[in-house]
């Protein structure tokens, strides 16, 4: 069974930073580009991030440019996002997803994390 | 960027009854390499998006063909023969062909 697992959310000031990981298992990590995606209160979902199976290729969305970074360890079956600089606006359920050949973007989700940006 | 609008944002509907949503894009989404990646997916309160439709109208493993997409270019159509109380939720879509997006979300009751 595909499962995909988030950690690492919470409430943290505005400026500050927190790291999210994303434990996959059940299928061949190493084989599906992997993304971020999150979801403000009542708002419509936001793609975030993208890196290749390699991890040699990012992309961001530019709401989050400069500031989030993702990266990922196969070894260890991982995915991760470092995020800095944190405003208000990304407060928001985070979700790490799979990417998969043939069309199949955001195939795979996983629960969500709560991220809360709040002094 | 490209801007996904959905409509109806809300689609009161009885058992048994189809439904059908609506979803434009402010740009083509033919791809280069010929595809055009349209996505729909169910989210359910309480839980994460769930990939219903790729492709346009490709459906994924363990959707019940009750489910369907349709469309070209700019213009896409998810429809549900009949309605099931278990489809209760918000339905979005989004495209791939560029950095994806997503719609504004339309949400299906039961009438």
């Amino acid at each position: 069974e595909v499962q995909l697992v988030e950690s690492g959310g919470g409430l943290v000031q505005p400026g500050g930073s927190l790291r999210l990981s994303c434990a996959a298992s059940g299928f061949s990590f190493s084989s599906y580009d992997m993304n971020w995606v999150r979801q403000a209160p009542g708002k419509r979902l936001e793609w975030i991030s993208y890196v290749t199976t390699s991890g040699s290729s990012t992309h961001y969305a530019d709401s989050v440019k400069g500031r989030f970074t993702i990266s990922r360890d196969n070894g260890k079956n991982s995915l991760y996002l470092q995020m800095d600089s944190l405003r208000a606006e990304d407060t928001a359920v985070y979700y790490c997803a799979t990417t998969g050949g043939g069309g199949l973007n955001f195939c795979y989700w996983g629960q969500g994390i709560l991220v809360t940006v709040s002094s | 960027d490209i801007v996904m609008t959905q409509t109806p944002l809300s689609s009161p509907v009885a058992l048994g009854q189809p439904a059908s949503i609506s979803c434009r894009s402010s740009q083509s989404l033919v791809h280069s390499d010929g595809n055009t990646y349209l996505s729909w997916f169910q989210q359910r309160p309480g839980q994460p998006p769930r990939l219903l439709i790729y492709k346009i109208s490709s459906r994924f493993s363990g959707v019940p063909d009750r489910f369907s997409g349709s469309g070209a270019g700019t213009d896409f159509t998810l429809k549900i023969s009949r309605v099931e109380a278990d489809d209760v939720g918000v339905y979005y879509c989004m495209q791939a062909t560029h950095f994806p997006s997503f719609g504004q979300g339309t949400r299906l009751e039961i009438k």
